[in-house]
């Protein structure tokens, strides 16, 4: 099997606070994973890639001070929502990829973040 | 760009067939994958497609035409569970996946 979980499945905080989410592979080694938002009614917005003891590679227009990401092993992954306002409530989901030929995701069960 | 579009919304009655579209331009193309999605869940692997043709898997088939830069779903004998939104995903070049806009299915007795 391929798990990936995430903790916490979801967060209430207040504006100007900081929220960390985890990613965490658990029977497998993910040398990538990945981080997705995702607005209500809307689909998966990849937001940046991560890779282990490397800094992490940001699509365009999220802003990397804001949504700090950390790759510190090969099955843990955190993002870290920084100064957190309202329009960033949303549903958090990671995916991680397993090495080899397979290309296949497997996405964590979300987070969703509510700022108040 | 990148571009993928698939149907909003559909509809279908259960035991029925119905047809999920998907077309895509995206500036590379290492295979094409399809994710259904319960409402505050995460996505959870249908299909993969990187070769023209029908990929079948159960109740479920996946089709793609690389020359026409298009693939469908295909979900037969629909049962009210199979009510999701249903993702069709371009991998790039690299490991990036681009999510379409997603297709919410709704089956009714």
């Amino acid at each position: 099997g391929a798990v990936v979980s995430q903790h916490p499945s979801w967060v209430i905080c207040k504006s100007g606070t900081s929220v960390k989410i985890e990613c965490r592979s658990l029977d497998f080694q993910a040398t990538t994973m990945f981080w997705y938002r995702q607005f209500p009614k809307q689909s998966l917005m990849l937001m940046a890639t991560s890779n282990e003891g490397s800094k992490a590679t940001y699509e365009q227009g999220v802003e990397k001070d804001k949504f700090l990401i950390n790759h510190a092993s090969l099955t843990l992954s955190t993002l870290t929502v920084t100064s957190a306002h309202p329009e960033d409530s949303s549903f958090y989901i990671c995916s991680a990829r397993k090495p080899g030929l397979t290309y296949e995701q497997y996405f964590g069960p979300g987070t969703r973040l509510t700022v108040t | 760009g990148q571009n993928i579009d698939q149907p909003t919304e559909m509809t279908a009655t259960e035991g029925a067939i119905v047809q999920i579209n998907c077309t895509y331009q995206t500036s590379g193309f290492n295979g094409l994958f399809w994710y259904q999605q319960h409402a505050g869940e995460a996505p959870t692997f249908l299909s993969y497609n990187v070769l023209d043709g029908l990929e079948e898997k159960g109740r479920f088939s996946s089709f793609l035409s690389r020359s026409k830069g298009y693939s469908y779903l295909l979900l037969k004998e629909l049962q009210m569970k199979d009510s999701a939104s249903y993702l069709c995903a371009v991998r790039e070049n690299t490991d990036k996946l681009i999510f379409g806009t997603g297709t919410r299915l709704q089956v009714f007795p």
